[in-house]
């Protein structure tokens, strides 16, 4: 039979507009989190970071905000353009049996049109 | 900075076969991590070494799957024998110690027919 695989949120933006991806993560102990952008054949390149106890971070055309309540965490990128068209990733460190790795969101597909 | 190099870029095997990739991680970089992403379910994290050593190799499927690190510059994940099910692009990363960010590769994309 036909095969399922995971449903890529999208979000169609046009060019020059404000995007805002969003993320869930699932464990409140996490200390770090990570935002990974993924082109096409390539893959995943770190964009922005933001540790537990800072609530907002910005760099160039993109902000991190961390919600901790509500366990949410959202990308946002200013005056899109269409090079930004791309997956999405956020990661969140975690600490399982003695051990730290990265977790990785199931990601969101911006499309960027000019 | 060449980057993580991995290689090949693409294999194309019949199951049954023996796989083999290959990593060279970021020059300094004390961590690699072995990754395999598929449409099904996304990034998973297959096994990481730190100074060569495997740390958590929770993440690897089954014994079917093996990887070694002879040294700190080259790093292999191996399957045999491969089946249908292992195709995917598999993502080799590095980062330096007391670092989160990783440096990911180019991936190996490969196909079992």
């Amino acid at each position: 039979g036909e095969s399922v695989g995971l449903h890529l949120p999208t979000l169609s933006v046009q060019e020059g507009d404000n995007s805002i991806i969003n993320c869930a993560y699932s464990n409140s102990a996490s200390d770090y989190f990570i935002w990974y952008k993924q082109e096409s054949g390539k893959g995943p390149q770190f964009i922005i970071d933001i540790r537990s106890n800072m609530d907002k971070r910005q760099g160039q055309r993109v902000t991190v905000l961390l919600n901790k309540t509500v366990k949410h965490l959202s990308l946002q990128i200013a005056a899109t353009q269409p090079g930004d068209s791309a997956v999405y990733f956020c990661a969140e460190n975690i600490w399982s049996t003695g051990f730290q790795k990265l977790v990785f969101g199931t990601g969101t597909r911006l499309l960027v049109s000019p | 900075d060449a980057g993580v190099i991995q290689s090949p870029r693409h294999e194309v095997t019949e199951m049954g076969q023996e796989v083999t990739l290959r990593c060279k991680p970021i020059s300094g970089h004390d961590y690699l991590f072995w990754y395999r992403q598929t449409m099904m379910r996304g990034l998973e994290l297959l096994i990481y070494f730190n100074n060569n050593v495997p740390i958590d190799d929770s993440g690897m499927p089954e014994d079917r799957f093996s990887a070694k690190m002879p040294n700190a510059s080259f790093s292999t994940l191996k399957i045999q024998p491969s089946e249908p099910r292992d195709s995917a692009v598999y993502f080799c990363a590095s980062t330096p110690g007391g670092n989160y960010e990783q440096y990911f590769g180019p991936g190996t994309r490969l196909t079992v027919t």
